[in-house]
């Protein structure tokens, strides 16, 4: 079974321009997680999707975050304007159950904002 | 907000010692677990914990589950090589899970 991936798994940017990042989930797998992990930092929940509906963003930092999962399938998380508060590891997670606490988590997509 | 505190942040130790690492909260949690991050990856699951002093062992791994339900430990017995990583003690009352900062351990051969 293919594990959780997640796309760049490194991006430079400069402040002020936009990335997006792209988790695929565990086939199957409705439940999704964005957590943020900044250098030796707590690693922080951002949002929860069931399937392709939002459950839960009280974590998103700001409207600079926008986190999307059309189809219920992959799931994008855009930053727009970037600011350098925004580098950290992006991490996403999936697990079939809701409120499951066994998560599976992807290896993270690291954002450096200059 | 819920918070957890581990410790320690980091930890050099030689091959074969035994390592303890733990995480505090003010706050009650009814779920602890215990993931490992090797680099480049991210966190795996090693122990989860679901009821007050409750002892589980993975392996040379030994977790407990706090009796005030407020804290958790992890050993890990005569370390090796392949032990080293970032060490997270994550609690759970309702989702979302509450992570710690990590304890970073380095094993020196």
């Amino acid at each position: 079974e293919a594990g959780v991936t997640q796309f760049p798994s490194h991006s430079v940017i400069e402040k002020g321009q936009t990335v997006t990042l792209r988790c695929d989930p565990i086939s199957g797998h409705d439940n999704l997680y964005w957590y943020r992990r900044v250098m030796g930092k707590e690693i922080k929940f951002l949002l929860h999707f069931v399937k392709e509906s939002k459950q839960d963003e009280s974590g998103m930092p700001n409207n600079r975050f926008l986190a999307e999962r059309t189809g219920g399938t992959y799931s994008t998380l855009k930053v727009q304007p970037a600011e350098l508060e925004d580098s950290g590891v992006y991490f996403c997670a999936s697990s079939p159950l809701p409120g499951a606490n066994v998560l599976t988590f992807g290896a993270g997509s690291r954002l450096t904002v200059l | 907000g819920q918070q957890l505190n581990q410790s320690p942040q980091s930890m050099f130790i030689q091959e074969g010692e035994d390592v303890s690492m733990n995480c505090t909260s003010s706050s009650i949690f009814n779920t602890w677990l215990w993931y490992k991050q090797d680099p480049g990856e991210g966190p795996v699951l090693l122990i989860a914990l679901y009821k007050a002093g409750e002892l589980t062992s993975n392996g040379r791994l030994t977790a407990q589950f706090g009796i005030t339900r407020k804290d958790s430990f992890l050993n890990i017995s005569a370390s090796i090589p392949s032990d080293v990583g970032i060490y997270f003690c994550a609690g759970q009352v309702a989702t979302p899970l509450v992570f710690g900062k990590g304890t970073r351990l380095s094993v020196i051969a």
